[in-house]
Order: structure tokens, then C-alpha cells, then sequence
């Protein structure tokens, strides 16, 4: 079974503070992502990469930055964490449409994080 | 971009009853893929049942359906003989066929299932 795990799943920051939120997959995906969900939101894509060291802005791309130096990994960061970032992130991952099951994303369990 | 359109922010169903959750798209594509996951309370999302375009047949499974109108942009999930673990936040999602990674989210619909 594909696995996505994530670093956290509750984190108590406070603004300014630089945060760190870590993805893991264990299938060999290409595709990695983060969401930001939120009640009556849905799912907002930040960021997604579609192979190591490349990465495309989703949506909502601002106070944000993604790393992945690693075909497995995926990092989110806020610079200069602040209150309105206080949110559920999900990361999820896929393989590339037209590889066998490349049509569905796999995510992670989430992490619940709170800006003071 | 594609947007997906859940027009139901809570529904409810009582136990061993069938519910029907609504979604629409809008996309001027004629290949593409069609998702229902379950978000149960604090738990992680999953994959329900999903649709490719190109089938004309709707997609099953168990007790899980799909009402696929490609022509009215439309994608309704029918939950049979609802059991309370069917409790959760069910997302409709899109991915384009052609090119791009990118899905696109509904917004969701609370289900409540009671006893």
C-alpha cells in the first residue's frame, strides 16, 4: 500500500517563527503536493512537484515556499509564520497520468497547525 | 482553471438508508478523471470510487455509485445501505486528462449518518 506520511500531526508555532512541515511517500512518485484545507474551503493547492528540484505554485502560493531534494520528500515552509496561516495541511502524492493507477492521489494523514 | 461545485456543505442519512451527494464541473475538456475521497473525523483522506470520462458505464463499488452525466458536467455519489462509519467529509475532485498534474477540489459535504 502507497504510504504518505507527514512530520507532524499537531504544531503549535508562534508568528515569525520559520516552520518546517515534512511529506514522505514510499511508491516512487513523481508527483508530490501540499494543500491547505479549511472549513467551507475545501482543498487549496500551495505548491506541487512533478519531479526533484522542480516545483509549480498552486493557488495559493503566497508566504510559502516547497523543497524536495529527494524524490520522496517534500517539504513545505513558512518563512515568517503568521496567524492567518493557521490551518490543516495535507500532502499527497501520484504518479504521472498515463502510468498504470496515475489517475488518483495518495495523502498523507495531515497536520494541524496553530500560529499564536 | 477547472472548478468543481459541491452545492451541499451538510447532508444526513439515517442508518441503512441510501444518500445521494451532489457535484458539478465546469471544464471545456473532453478527457478526464473524476474522484470521490472520504475524510473521516481526524482521520487521513481516502479514495472512494472514481470515474474515467471516456466511460460511458458508472463506476461501483460496493456500496458506493456514481451518477456520471458527462453532458450536464454533473457527477452525483449514491451511498447505499449507509453504515455509521460512513460518517465524514466526502470531497469531489477532478483531474484533467490532457496536460498538468494538477486536481482540482469541491469544497465538501458533511455527512452525518444517524442511528
Amino acid at each position: 500500500d502507497v504510504k504518505v506520511t507527514q512530520s507532524s500531526r499537531y504544531l503549535v508555532k508562534r508568528t515569525g517563527e520559520k516552520v518546517f512541515l515534512e511529506c514522505v511517500q514510499d511508491m516512487d512518485h513523481e508527483n508530490m503536493f501540499w494543500y491547505r484545507q479549511d472549513p467551507g474551503l475545501g482543498l487549496r493547492l500551495i505548491y506541487f512537484s512533478y519531479d526533484v528540484k522542480m516545483k509549480e505554485k498552486g493557488d495559493i502560493p503566497e508566504g510559502y515556499s516547497v523543497s524536495r531534494e529527494k524524490k520522496e520528500r517534500f517539504s513545505l515552509i513558512l518563512e515568517s509564520a503568521s496567524t492567518n496561516q493557521t490551518s490543516m495541511y495535507l500532502c499527497a502524492s501520484s504518479l504521472p497520468l498515463g502510468l498504470a493507477g496515475g489517475n488518483e492521489q495518495f495523502f498523507g494523514p495531515g497536520t494541524r497547525l496553530t500560529v499564536l | 482553471a477547472q472548478t468543481v461545485t459541491q452545492s451541499q456543505p451538510e447532508m444526513s442519512v439515517q442508518e441503512a438508508e441510501t444518500v445521494t451527494l451532489s457535484c458539478t464541473y465546469d471544464t471545456s475538456e473532453s478527457d478526464y478523471y473524476l474522484f470521490w475521497y472520504k475524510q473521516p473525523p481526524s482521520r487521513q483522506m481516502i479514495l472512494v470510487i472514481r470515474q474515467e470520462a471516456y466511460k460511458q458505464q458508472n463506476a461501483t463499488e460496493n456500496r458506493f455509485s456514481v451518477n456520471f452525466q458527462k453532458a450536464a458536467k454533473s457527477f452525483s455519489l449514491k451511498i447505499s445501505d449507509s453504515q455509521l462509519g460512513d460518517a465524514a467529509m466526502y470531497f469531489c475532485a477532478y483531474r484533467s486528462g490532457g496536460a498538468g498534474n494538477q486536481f482540482y477540489f469541491g469544497t465538501g459535504t458533511s455527512l452525518t449518518v444517524i442511528p
